[in-house]
C-alpha cells in the first residue's frame, strides 16, 4: 500500500513569486507519481507525471517537478506564479505494474494574490 | 487528447429518486474507468473500479446495490445512484486509462444535491 503526505493545506503567495508545493510518500514497491490541479467545481487535470527516466519532469502552465527517490519526494515547482494559478493540487502514486489503486495527498491549496 | 466528459455537470433530485451520471472517454477507448467521491475541501475517495464488459470492484465500505456501476462499452461508464438520500450528495467524478497505462484522465465532475 503507499500513502501520501502533503505538508501543507494552504500555500499563499504573491504573483510572479516563486512556489513550492511538497509532496511526500511512503511505498513498500516502486511507484509512478503524478500532480494534478482542480480549479474550483471542476474535475482534475494532469499537470505532470513521472514515470521513469529523468528525475526532473516539466508539465504544463510552467511547472516542473522533480522525483527524489532518497527522500521519497516529489515536490512542485513554479519559479513565478500567475493569479490564475490559484487552485487546488493534488499529489498521488500508485505502484508500478498496477499492483495498487491511485492513491491521492489531501491537497495543497494555492492562493496567490496580487 | 484523452478527454473525459461526464454528464451531467449537477443535478437536484428529491429523496428517494435515483439518478445516473455518465463519464464517456471521447477520444480513446479506456478499458478501466474510475469513479471517485469528494467532499467539500477533501481529497478524492475511490469508490469503485469498472473494467469494461465486467462487474466492477468496490472499495471497502462502498455499498454496492446502492452505487450500481455499468461499463457496457470502451467509451461509456455509467454510475447510478440508487435511492438517494440527502448523505450522497457530493461531488461525483469519473477517470479513464488506457490499456497498459498508469496516467487517469479525469471527468469535469457531477455535483449531486440531494433534498
Amino acid at each position: 500500500a503507499q500513502s501520501v503526505t502533503q505538508l501543507d493545506s494552504q500555500v499563499p503567495v504573491f504573483e510572479e513569486a516563486p512556489v513550492e508545493l511538497r509532496c511526500n510518500y511512503s511505498s513498500s514497491v516502486s511507484v509512478y507519481l503524478f500532480w494534478y490541479v482542480q480549479y474550483p467545481n471542476q474535475g482534475l487535470q494532469l499537470l505532470l507525471k513521472y514515470l521513469s527516466g529523468s528525475t526532473l519532469v516539466k508539465g504544463i502552465n510552467g511547472f516542473e517537478a522533480e522525483f527524489n527517490k532518497s527522500q521519497t519526494s516529489f515536490h512542485l515547482r513554479k519559479p513565478s506564479v500567475h493569479i490564475s494559478d490559484t487552485a487546488e493540487y493534488f499529489c498521488a502514486v500508485i505502484g508500478v505494474y498496477g499492483y495498487s489503486t491511485l492513491t491521492f495527498g489531501k491537497g495543497t491549496m494555492l492562493l496567490v494574490s496580487p | 487528447g484523452a478527454v473525459v466528459s461526464q454528464h451531467p455537470s449537477w443535478v437536484i433530485c428529491k429523496s428517494g429518486t435515483s439518478v445516473k451520471i455518465e463519464c464517456r472517454s471521447l477520444d480513446f477507448q479506456a478499458t478501466t474507468m474510475f469513479w471517485y467521491r469528494q467532499f467539500p475541501k477533501q481529497s478524492l475517495m475511490l469508490m469503485a473500479t469498472s473494467n469494461e464488459g465486467s462487474k466492477a470492484t468496490y472499495e471497502q465500505g462502498v455499498e454496492k446495490d446502492k452505487f450500481l456501476i455499468n461499463h457496457a462499452s470502451l467509451t461509456l461508464s455509467t454510475l447510478t445512484v440508487t435511492s438517494a438520500h440527502p448523505e450522497d450528495s457530493s461531488f461525483y467524478i469519473c477517470s479513464a486509462k488506457f490499456t497498459g497505462e498508469e496516467t487517469q484522465y479525469f471527468g469535469p465532475g457531477t455535483r449531486l444535491l440531494v433534498l
